[in-house]
């Protein structure tokens, strides 16, 4: 069956240090993959897509490989803040007309 | 802009009653959906929409109905509520026909079955 797995529910790191999260897929060809975050009692909100032939993303802080032979995504911030302290989600389109989410990582970021 | 907005924002029910939860986009945006987040599970698709009059299932559509008589509007239905049901639903859009854009989520709704 098609499966999308977070490395881990909860990821704790110091304030500058780099938190590195994972998301790997089984069972599935995706055109793209794309990064969430979400807050407590809010919304995911969008934070970065990245298509099959790219092998790297940035946007500020954040950086976003795709490996489409180990089939995984790795989500770095760097130069972590309190304020990144949130639940990030991965998601793989299926048939083209659906996103299938993971179950995210929670991420704390201690000062 | 108001964006993707959910009404209502908490919603307790009893056993077999029945509601609507609404969700309006005011962005024109053709591509909608219904996801629910349960602890542990995630975000799972229950329902979406590719344009108005059109409706498919996602991995969860047992006990939801769902229509979309608009570009604008896309409800939820919950015929006869169960406590498996008690969960946050969240609405959620996009431009395109697909998906290769990032979706606009609102804000939630958290529902409690009893």
């Amino acid at each position: 069956s098609q499966k999308i797995e977070q490395n881990s529910e909860a990821l704790n790191i110091q304030e500058g240090k780099t938190a590195t999260l994972t998301c790997n897929y089984t069972n599935y060809s995706p055109a793209y993959l794309q990064w969430y975050r979400q807050d407590p009692g809010r919304g995911p909100v969008f934070l970065l897509l990245i298509r099959e032939n790219e092998k790297e993303k940035r946007k500020e802080r954040l950086k976003v490989t795709f490996d489409t032979t180990l089939k995984q995504s790795l989500f770095h911030i760097t130069a972590s803040q309190p304020a990144d302290s949130a639940t990030y989600l991965c998601a793989l389109n299926q048939a083209g007309t659906a996103l299938i989410f993971g179950k995210g990582t929670t991420l704390s970021v201690s000062s | 802009n108001a964006g993707v907005t959910q009404t209502p924002k908490f919603q307790v029910l009893k056993t077999g009653q029945s509601m609507t939860l609404q969700c309006a986009q005011d962005m024109n945006h053709e591509y909608m959906s219904w996801y629910r987040q349960d602890p542990g599970m995630g975000l799972r698709l229950i329902h979406y929409s590719v344009g108005a009059g059109i409706t498919d299932q996602g991995e969860v559509p047992n006990g939801y109905n769902v229509s979309r008589s608009t570009t604008e509007d896309f409800p939820l239905r919950l015929l006869s509520a169960a406590p498996s049901q008690t969960s946050v639903y969240f609405c959620a859009s996009t431009p395109g026909v697909g998906t290769n854009e990032k979706l606009f989520f609102g804000s939630g709704t958290q529902l409690s079955v009893l």
